[in-house]
């Protein structure tokens, strides 16, 4: 099956730095999403990006599908950024079933 | 709309015991999804749903199963729990539109099995 590497796996920043989190994969891809999983357990869709690039706010994305690895950048870092943050991809097909990294566990400090 | 809501939020099982986790959403998805997380690590699909009806199988099917007579609900069953059940089970529902899909997720069910 398909693999999923992120890196780094963990990162300590202070409030107001920026950080840039990568997702690789193994095989071609049609379905990529990141999520945002905090410190109570609850996950958050961020991003659906099987390609190209979106922003939310402080939060943007790129998938480079060719080369197979996506790019979460945050900037201007708050605490409520601390969580897990995972990449997932797969194939469309007739449901997204979905393989996820091991996340990047990210602890942002005052 | 409540979302995806899921119970229990915790159970304790002993060996050999079944149970089954209930999911219900509110949001008219035809999509549906069960995954497990294990301490440490990403979540691995157990079965899915594509409508009423239609389930079929993820990575990690064996030791489960599941129904979908509604739109609304996606209950998981748990026969003969063994330890290795152990871990936080989330359930999901999506949709598509024309530029992509957001899976939305429920709370978790922790289960410990002793």
């Amino acid at each position: 099956g398909i693999q999923v590497e992120q890196s780094p796996p963990d990162l300590i920043l202070q409030e107001g730095a920026n950080s840039t989190l990568r997702c690789n994969f193994s095989d071609s891809v049609n379905n990529l999403q990141w999520f945002h999983q905090n410190p109570w357990g609850q996950l958050i869709n961020l991003f659906y990006i099987p390609s190209g690039t979106k922003q939310n706010g402080r939060l943007s994305a790129t998938t480079v599908a060719t080369e197979r690895y996506s790019l979460l950048y945050i900037s201007s870092s708050q605490t409520t950024d601390s969580g897990v943050y995972f990449c997932a991809v797969g194939d469309t097909g007739t449901a997204s079933k979905l393989t996820f990294g091991t996340g990047t566990r990210l602890q942002v400090t005052l | 709309n409540a979302g995806v809501t899921q119970t229990p939020k915790f159970r304790i099982l002993k060996i050999g015991q079944s149970m089954t986790l209930q999911c219900t959403q509110d949001m008219n998805h035809n999509y549906m999804y069960w995954y497990r997380q294990d301490p440490g690590m990403g979540l691995k699909l157990i079965y899915y749903s594509v409508g009423a009806g239609i389930t079929d199988k993820g990575e990690v099917p064996n030791g489960y199963n599941v129904s979908r007579s509604t739109t609304e609900d996606f209950p998981l069953r748990l026969e003969l729990a063994a330890p290795s059940q152990t871990s936080v089970y989330f359930c999901a529902s999506s949709y598509r539109t024309g530029v992509g899909e957001t899976q939305y997720f429920g709370p978790g069910t922790r289960l410990l099995v002793l």
